[in-house]
Parts: C-alpha cells; structure tokens; sequence
C-alpha cells in the first residue's frame, strides 16, 4: 500500500525564517509526487509536480525536491501569506489515484 | 489554465432530502474527475473516481447509492447525496484530470454541506 509522510506537522516560522518540510513515500512505480496549497475553507491550489529523482521546481519563494524515497519543500524567507497547509502527494503504479499526506501546516508570523 | 469549479460553494439542507453538487472544468477536458470528503484538520479522503461515460469507481466503505455520480460529459461532473443525514456534512472537493501524460489533477474549491 502507498504510504506518504509528511513532517512536522506545524511549524511556526518567524517572517523571514527558512525552513523545509518532508515528504517520506513508500510506493511501487512511482509515477508522480505532487504538492499542493491549501488555505482553510477551500481546495487544495496544484504547487508542483516532480518526477523522478534528482528534479528541482521553484516558484517565488517555493522549491521542491526529490529523492527516491523524500521530497522537500523549502520556503525561503516566508511572507504572513505562505501561511497554509502543504500537501503532498503521490502517484504510483497504473493507479489514477492520489494518495495524500496528513499535511504540513505552516504559520508565519509577521 | 487549468481551473475547476463548484456549485454550490455551501449548502444546506434538511436530513432526509438529497443535495446535489456540481464539478466543472473551464478550460480543459476532463477524462478523469474525482470526489473527496475532508473532515476538519484532516487530509483529503477519496470518495470516488470517474471517466467521461462510465461507472464510478467507488473507495471501500462509501455507499454507491447514497453517493450517486454522474461524469456525462467531459467538463462536467456531479455528486448527490441522497436521503443526507447529519453525518453527510462535510466539505466536499472535486478535481478533475485531463488526459495523456499529465498525472496532475486541478482541485474545485470545494463545497461546505450541512444537514440539520
């Protein structure tokens, strides 16, 4: 069965301070590992897709990457409004399902 | 590019009438759409997953006939819950994925239920 891990589970950042969040998997053929935003009370907001290891996507102030068996998403000197939730995905084998993450929620004070 | 709707945003309705909830994708085709539940501070759990024309493909423990989807046309989906009790209300997100190689799927932003 595929397992995603994601961690910590909160964070509180002061503005400005970097940080990373994890993403462990266990999947057979991966196909595609995935992170999405998601703010309270909406759907989740598609951030990046990452397919094999080695692969590096920024955007503004996001950058994932992947190994075989983690992915990371650093934020870099993070703004009040990077605050959300961070999920991540996978996609594995013939499957057209995703299987998520319990999320990383992130808060960053001014 | 890539944006999916919902209808209604929150809706709610008496225990024992039947809701439905509209999916649409604006600007691309859907081959694949999907239904999750998510409970508060928890992760998105998958109701169920359907092609253009077909069946659904319901998850273990969801009920098929309560949870009626209908995939007819390529940017349109739809959820009814039937014969809703409270413990239907929840918020309910749609995605939808396009064909060919892309695994990505593009996310509704969801729609709030509550059954009193």
């Amino acid at each position: 069965e595929d397992q995603v891990t994601q961690s910590p589970e909160a964070l509180r950042l002061q503005e400005g301070e970097s940080s990373s969040l994890n993403c462990s998997y266990t999947v057979s053929g991966l196909r595609g590992l995935f992170w999405y935003r998601q703010d309270p009370g909406k759907g989740p907001e598609f951030l990046f897709t990452l397919y094999s290891a080695g692969e590096e996507k920024e955007k503004e102030r996001l950058k994932a990457t992947l190994t075989k068996k983690e992915s990371f998403l650093h934020i870099t000197a993070p703004k009040p409004e990077d605050s959300a939730t961070y999920l991540c995905a996978v996609q594995a084998g013939g499957n057209n399902r995703l299987a998520f993450g319990k999320g990383n929620q992130v808060v960053v004070i001014p | 590019g890539a944006v999916v709707s919902q209808h209604p945003s929150w809706v709610i309705c008496k225990s024992g009438t039947s809701v439905k909830i509209e999916c649409r994708s604006l600007d691309f085709q859907a081959t694949t759409m999907f239904w999750y539940r998510q409970f508060p501070k928890q992760s998105l759990m998958l109701m169920a997953t359907s092609n253009e024309g077909s069946k659904a493909t319901y998850e273990q423990g969801v009920e098929k006939d309560k949870f009626l989807i209908n995939h007819a046309s390529l940017t349109l989906s739809t959820l009814t819950v039937t014969s809703a009790h409270p413990e239907d209300s929840s918020f309910y997100i749609c995605s939808a994925r396009g064909g060919g190689a892309s695994y990505e799927q593009y996310f509704g932003p969801g729609t709030r239920l509550t059954v009193t």
